[in-house]
């Protein structure tokens, strides 16, 4: 079956350094590839998306390329902030219809002034 | 912004004992989830749910579980009589008919805590 494998944290960075947190996939098809982030007391919140090989999902200074050939969807950013601490869950779908989400084991990431 | 609200935040129960986790979804919404997360696990899908009925399930979901949509606005998940190891945070989410890479939009969760 389809399945997630997302880099184990947690992650403490000092801020202004460069994030990755790696995500690979096992899935039949092509399918849709998610960060979620869920902040203290929220619940998860789409980060961004992609729904097909090269495309690049991003939104608030986040970035993560859909790579078929590697199957990843690592996430980056280039300058953490305080407030980007989180947990970040990476996801997969089918990319027809109102499938299920598939997570990985989410990462921690704590950042320190 | 719409959101999807739960409620309760957190739930105490004896083992045993019937317990029903509910959940607004946005109104607009057709597609239904819950998602459970045992401590230090990962995030599963349990149920999705459309046009008043399930349209898939995982083996997690047996017949200790059921959803219901009892009226216009609240989606509800029943555990019939809950164990040890149904402890965990439950998410509810919803999401728009669409063809393909769908967001799904997830409430705060209910934490649930059987004794």
């Amino acid at each position: 079956g389809d399945s997630v494998t997302q880099m184990e944290g947690p992650v403490t960075l000092s801020e202004e350094a460069f994030l990755t947190i790696n995500c690979t996939y096992t899935a039949t098809g092509y399918p849709s590839l998610f960060w979620y982030v869920q902040y203290p007391g929220e619940g998860l919140q789409l980060l961004l998306k992609a729904t097909k090989a090269d495309d690049k999902g991003s939104n608030k200074g986040f970035e993560a390329t859909y790579r078929k050939e590697t199957t990843s969807f690592h996430l980056e950013k280039g300058s953490v902030q305080v407030s980007d601490s989180a947990v970040y869950f990476c996801a997969l779908s089918a990319i027809f219809g109102n499938e299920k989400l598939t997570f990985g084991t989410g990462t921690r990431l704590t950042i320190i002034p | 912004e719409p959101e999807v609200t739960q409620t309760p935040s957190h739930q105490v129960t004896q083992m045993g004992q019937e317990v029903i986790l509910r959940c607004v979804p946005i109104s607009n919404h057709l597609y239904f989830y819950w998602y459970r997360q045992i401590l230090g696990q990962k995030v599963e899908f349990l149920v999705s749910f459309y046009n008043n009925e399930i349209s898939e399930k995982s083996e997690i979901f047996d017949d200790q579980f059921s959803v219901e949509r009892p009226d216009g606005s609240n989606f509800t998940l029943k555990i019939r009589s809950t164990k040890l190891e149904d402890s965990a945070m439950y998410f509810c989410a919803s999401s728009e008919l669409t063809s393909g890479g769908n967001e799904q939009f997830f409430g705060p969760g209910t934490r649930l805590t059987v004794l």
